[in-house]
């Protein structure tokens, strides 16, 4: 099956800093989403970016379909921002399965 | 709030108990999800049900079975589970299985923190 991997896995950052996460994927891919979980385990979604860059606020993602990753940049970070961020994505011609990355938790200290 | 509702919020059993999670969306999707969140794993998908028929079944174990009454409601019904089936159990709802951004995007519930001793 596809392998979704993201980097780090771990990220400590200040408030106010910027951050770039990655999600590489290992095949073609029709569906990628990105997802924040906070500490009380509730899952919101971020973008829907199969292909293309889209911007919300602080928060801005980019995916190269054809190079098979996605990034995902935080900039000015808040501590509000710390949880697990997740990449999901679902296989071009597969089943309707999203197959999530093992996830990176970012950590904003005041 | 993401107009999914999960009930209830926590749930500890024993080995030989019976119980039901229950989920709720209230955003008038035609699909909807059960994963299991176990510590250091990712999130594997369990079910999928689409205008209530089941579509997906990842090789979950029979001691887990849901039932998708209407396009509103899921449940998944626990019985003689094992401790490594403690977990955090989430569901998600979409608008249909596919069709894009409007239609894929998956809300998810608050989830169920189940314990089993």
């Amino acid at each position: 099956g596809i392998q979704v991997e993201q980097s780090p896995p771990d990220l400590i950052l200040q408030e106010g800093a910027n951050s770039t996460l990655r999600c590489n994927f290992s095949d073609s891919v029709n569906n990628l989403q990105w997802f924040h979980q906070n500490p009380w385990g509730q899952l919101i979604n971020l973008f829907y970016i199969p292909s293309g860059t889209k911007q919300n606020g602080r928060l801005s993602a980019t995916t190269v379909a054809t190079e098979r990753y996605s990034l995902l940049y935080i900039s000015s970070s808040q501590t509000t921002d710390s949880g697990v961020y997740f990449c999901a994505v679902k296989v071009e011609g597969g089943s309707e399965k999203l197959v999530f990355g093992k996830g990176t938790k970012l950590t904003v200290n005041p | 709030e993401t107009g999914v509702t999960q009930t209830p919020r926590h749930l500890v059993m024993g080995m030989t108990n019976k119980k039901s999670l229950k989920c709720e969306q209230h955003l008038g999707h035609n699909a909807m999800y059960w994963y299991k969140q176990s510590a250091k794993k990712p999130l594997e998908l369990m079910f999928v049900y689409s205008l209530e028929e089941r579509v997906e079944n990842n090789s979950v174990p029979s001691r887990f079975s849901p039932e998708c009454p209407n396009s509103s409601h899921l449940f998944l019904h626990l019985h003689t589970l094992q401790p490594e089936d403690s977990a955090l159990y989430l569901c998600a709802s979409s608008q249909d299985l596919a069709g894009g951004w409007d239609e894929e995007t998956q809300y998810f519930g608050p989830g169920t923190r189940l314990l089993v001793l």
